[in-house]
Formats: C-alpha cells, sequence, structure tokens
C-alpha cells in the first residue's frame, strides 16, 4: 500500500532556531499534501495544505511566516517552524491523498508517522 | 465537510466485541465515511471506508444505516493492542482525493485485561 515517509521521528531544538520537516510519498505522488498539528490527548488540527508547485493554502489563524510550507515535487512536502518556541512544541503529522482503489475504496488519505517536536 | 459527533470515550475488555457510533446528520449524497485508528504518537492509520450498507474487512466492519445519519465501526474480539483513538470522518473523495480532512474529537477506546 501506500506509504508517507516523515522525517525525522522527533526532534528538540533551542528557542530561537528553525526546524524542517519533511514528508514524503515513497510509491505514489502527491499533488497536494496536508500539514496537521496535534497537541496532547486532543485531536488533528489542520494546518495548511500543501501544493505542488504553488503556494501552500493555510488554515485560519496558522502564521504562514512562521510555518513555510514548500512543496517542490510530486513526492515531498516540507514544512520549516521559523524560529521556535516552546509553544510551538507540538506533534505534527502530514498525509497525502491515496485513492486505494486498488483496495476496493473509493479514496483514503495515508498519513505519516509524525514528528514531535520539542523547543526548549 | 459534514460534522461528526462520537462519544469521546469507551471501555473494553479482551476478547469483547466493541461498537463505536458515529452520528453525521448533514453528511452529503457524494460522501463518504472513513474511518482512521491512531496509536500515541504516530499518524492515524485507515481502517475501513464505507458508502451505505455493511462494509467488511480482515480488522473490522462498518454498519451504514439507510439514512446514512449515522454509521456504527465493529471491531470483534478487541484485544489490548485496539487500545487507541478511533476518527470517524465523512468527505467526498470524488474529486480525486484532495479535499482536506477535519477530524472530530475521536474516541477513546481503552481495552483491558
Amino acid at each position: 500500500g501506500a506509504v508517507v515517509s516523515q522525517h525525522p521521528s522527533r526532534v528538540i531544538c533551542k528557542s530561537g532556531t528553525s526546524v524542517k520537516i519533511e514528508c514524503r510519498s515513497l510509491d505514489f505522488q502527491a499533488t497536494t499534501m496536508f500539514w496537521y498539528r496535534q497537541f496532547p490527548k486532543k485531536s488533528l488540527m489542520l494546518m495548511a495544505t500543501s501544493n505542488e508547485g504553488s503556494k501552500a493554502t493555510y488554515e485560519q489563524g496558522v502564521e504562514k511566516d512562521k510555518f513555510l510550507i514548500n512543496h517542490a515535487s510530486l513526492t515531498l512536502s516540507t514544512l520549516t517552524v521559523t524560529s521556535a518556541h516552546p509553544e510551538d512544541s507540538s506533534f505534527y503529522i502530514c498525509s497525502a491523498p491515496d485513492h486505494l482503489q486498488d483496495r476496493g475504496y473509493n479514496y483514503g488519505y495515508t498519513f505519516g508517522s509524525g514528528t514531535r517536536l520539542t523547543v526548549v | 465537510l459534514a460534522k461528526t459527533t462520537q462519544p469521546i470515550s469507551m471501555d473494553s475488555y479482551e476478547g469483547q466485541e466493541v461498537n463505536i457510533t458515529c452520528s453525521h446528520n448533514n453528511i452529503a449524497t457524494n460522501d463518504y465515511i472513513t474511518w482512521y485508528q491512531q496509536f500515541p504518537s504516530q499518524g492515524p492509520r485507515f481502517i475501513i471506508q464505507g458508502y451505505k450498507t455493511k462494509v467488511t474487512n480482515e480488522v473490522a466492519s462498518l454498519f451504514i444505516p439507510a439514512d446514512r445519519k449515522s454509521s456504527t465501526l465493529s471491531l470483534p474480539r478487541v484485544s489490548l493492542s485496539d487500545t487507541a483513538v478511533y476518527y470517524c470522518l465523512v468527505g467526498d473523495g470524488l474529486t480525486g482525493g484532495g479535499n482536506k480532512l477535519t477530524f472530530g474529537t475521536g474516541t477513546q477506546l481503552k481495552v483491558e485485561l
């Protein structure tokens, strides 16, 4: 089945530094990818939609200058948390549409394994 | 996107059947119902998807009544490893799967011995 590889799985950084998270679709092309943020014991919150070859679409309240998204190819999207602060500590997850047609379903979304970001 | 409502939590014991119901009163004609499972510190994992009636795969069954305003995920004979959060999502994938997913609160299932 479709696999989305997310790296790194966990990262600790100092306040003020930037952190890049990569999300790759390994065996399929993804013109669109989604980035989520999840706080402990909370649901996933959509941050932005990454579009290959064009600007990302951010959800209301998400700072586009702080969370830089680049979708340079059909298999790679990156999220860069710039000038990170402790309140940016969270679990970040990416996903890509996957039609799952080979399994008899209409459509689906494959998620990365997530990145635990801790800003100290 | 149709809003979904699920119980916040459920408890069960190993070997029992667990049924988690999700309400989606304003589901649209083109919407499919999809369930995901999430373990701590992992991304959600696709479980099952359906449009109407009943769907069964190797891990679960999905029951959808004729009016499609609700759905029930059935997990047969749960084990400790089924302890996770289960999300019900409703959306239209006919445009190629590019629609963003909006997650509700999910249901925290806890399975005990």
